[in-house]
């Protein structure tokens, strides 16, 4: 399968540990977002790479949670002193450079802070 | 401020009722309307890309057509299979990130 991998698929933690998720874009993509979704919304966006840079970064993005993308492969997203509000699915999404809004987007990772 | 609404939230259908969701934006310069399919515990996926007013996409049972205001996704004779949710999103010149709106949950009753 060809298609942008997630991992875990789903995690629970209790309030206050860090949690990390890996994302695996397909593989010619050098663009790479990260969402996060919380039920009856649309995604919000987190943050963007393109190939190892981080080009933007959500203002509401706290402190909490870094992304990186080392070799322009793939990515992680860690939450630090995790929250019950920062329980939602976390969605990766790939793209190619012209794209301006097609996304392949992962099955996601479902996080639940007890 | 630039903003996505989509309506109705759910719509619930007989098979073979045809009808239409909306999407209205509020955004400066826009670059591009998507539309995306999200099935539950799933992730979002792309369906269409509108760029400028008077344009249609077609797939299937969907069509997808843009004003200056806003867009629309007809479903005709839909079938209990195109039960999912469909997103709306629009790219602006001013910022890169997609704006979404909250989608409409469609439902299809065989």
């Amino acid at each position: 399968d060809t298609g942008v991998s997630q991992n875990p698929r789903h995690k629970i933690t209790k309030r206050g540990q860090n949690v990390t998720f890996r994302c695996d874009p397909i593989s010619e993509h050098n663009r790479l977002y990260w969402y996060r979704q919380t039920l009856g919304q649309g995604p919000e966006f987190l943050t963007y790479f393109q190939n190892e840079a981080q080009l933007e970064k959500s203002r509401l993005l706290s402190d909490r949670f870094s992304a990186e993308r080392p070799k322009g492969s793939f990515s992680t997203l860690e939450i630090q002193r995790t929250e019950q509000g920062d329980s939602a699915m976390y969605l990766c999404a790939s793209s190619v450079r012209d794209s301006t809004g097609e996304l392949f987007f992962g099955e996601g990772s479902r996080l639940t802070v007890l | 401020e630039d903003q996505v609404t989509q309506s109705p939230e759910a719509l619930r259908l007989q098979e073979g009722e045809s009808s239409s969701l909306n999407c209205s934006y509020t955004v400066s310069g826009l670059r591009g309307l998507f539309w995306y399919r999200q099935d539950p515990g799933k992730g979002p996926e792309f369906l269409f890309t509108l760029y400028s007013a008077g344009e249609e996409k077609e797939k299937e049972r969907l069509k997808a057509t843009l004003t200056k205001k806003e867009s629309f996704l007809h479903i005709t004779a839909p079938k209990p299979e195109d039960s999912a949710t469909y997103l709306c999103a629009a790219s602006s010149r001013m910022h890169y990130q997609l704006i979404w709106g909250a989608g409409t949950k469609l439902i299809i009753k065989p």
